[in-house]
């Protein structure tokens, strides 16, 4: 089936340093990749939807410049959190969609989840 | 405006007991589409089922069953004889036919105590 391999699974950093979470599609192209925030014991909230080649489209609310999305190929969506701070630590979670027939008839493939901890 | 509720913050039984999960969304569009998602300790999301909107037969599979009442816009979710591994969030979600974004409920936190 389609997998979405998230990485890292935990990262701690300190305040005022930049962190990268990678989320690659390893069996099919991931044509929108979705990114969410979960605060602990709080739902999934939708940060940012990106399309292969595009800007990502950001939530009402959510900081552009300090949530970077990358989604320069089919297989690949970053995200980049800049100048973290303590109020950024939370669950950073992917959810990618393909194109028809690729193993997604369900719809959404999620990755495993970035567990951030800014010091 | 699209919306999903999940009443129940909590729900704690005792193993081998049946529980049910409810979930009630909202939507003007005729064509959407439901999901139930679980999410244990770790952290990932498991999927569970998708239902579309012109689908209501009901689904059973193993101690899993589903409920779907377009009258009630209620898509609830059944576990009978819950089991200790049954313990996790569950979250219900609704995509309409105008957008791919999941819109997620706020989430059940079910314990199943041995």
């Amino acid at each position: 089936g389609a997998v979405v391999s998230q990485h890292p699974s935990r990262v701690i950093c300190k305040s005022g340093t930049s962190v990268k979470i990678e989320c690659r599609s390893l069996d099919f192209q991931a044509t929108t990749m979705f990114w969410y925030r979960q605060f602990p014991k709080q739902s999934l909230m939708l940060m940012a939807t990106s399309n292969e080649g595009s800007k990502a489209t950001y939530e009402q609310g959510v900081e552009k410049d300090k949530f970077l999305i990358n989604h320069a190929s089919l297989t690949l969506s970053t995200l980049t959190v800049t100048s973290a701070h303590p109020e950024d630590s939370s669950f950073y979670i992917c959810s990618a969609r393909g194109t028809l027939g690729q193993g997604l008839s369900y719809g959404y493939t999620f990755g495993s989840g970035t567990r951030l901890t800014v010091v | 405006a699209q919306k999903v509720t999940q009443a129940q913050t909590e729900i704690s039984v005792v193993e081998k007991e049946d529980v049910t999960l409810d979930c009630v969304y909202e939507t003007r569009d005729t064509t959407y589409y439901l999901f139930w998602y679980k999410q244990p300790p770790s952290g990932e999301l498991v999927f569970l089922i998708r239902r579309n909107s012109f689908d209501e037969q009901n689904e059973i599979s193993g101690r899993y069953s589903w409920n779907f009442q377009k009258s009630t816009s209620s898509f609830n979710f059944t576990i009978t004889a819950s089991q200790v591994v049954d313990s996790a969030v569950y979250f219900c979600a609704l995509r309409t036919d105008s957008s791919y974004k999941l819109i997620f409920g706020s989430g059940t936190r079910l314990l199943v105590r041995p």
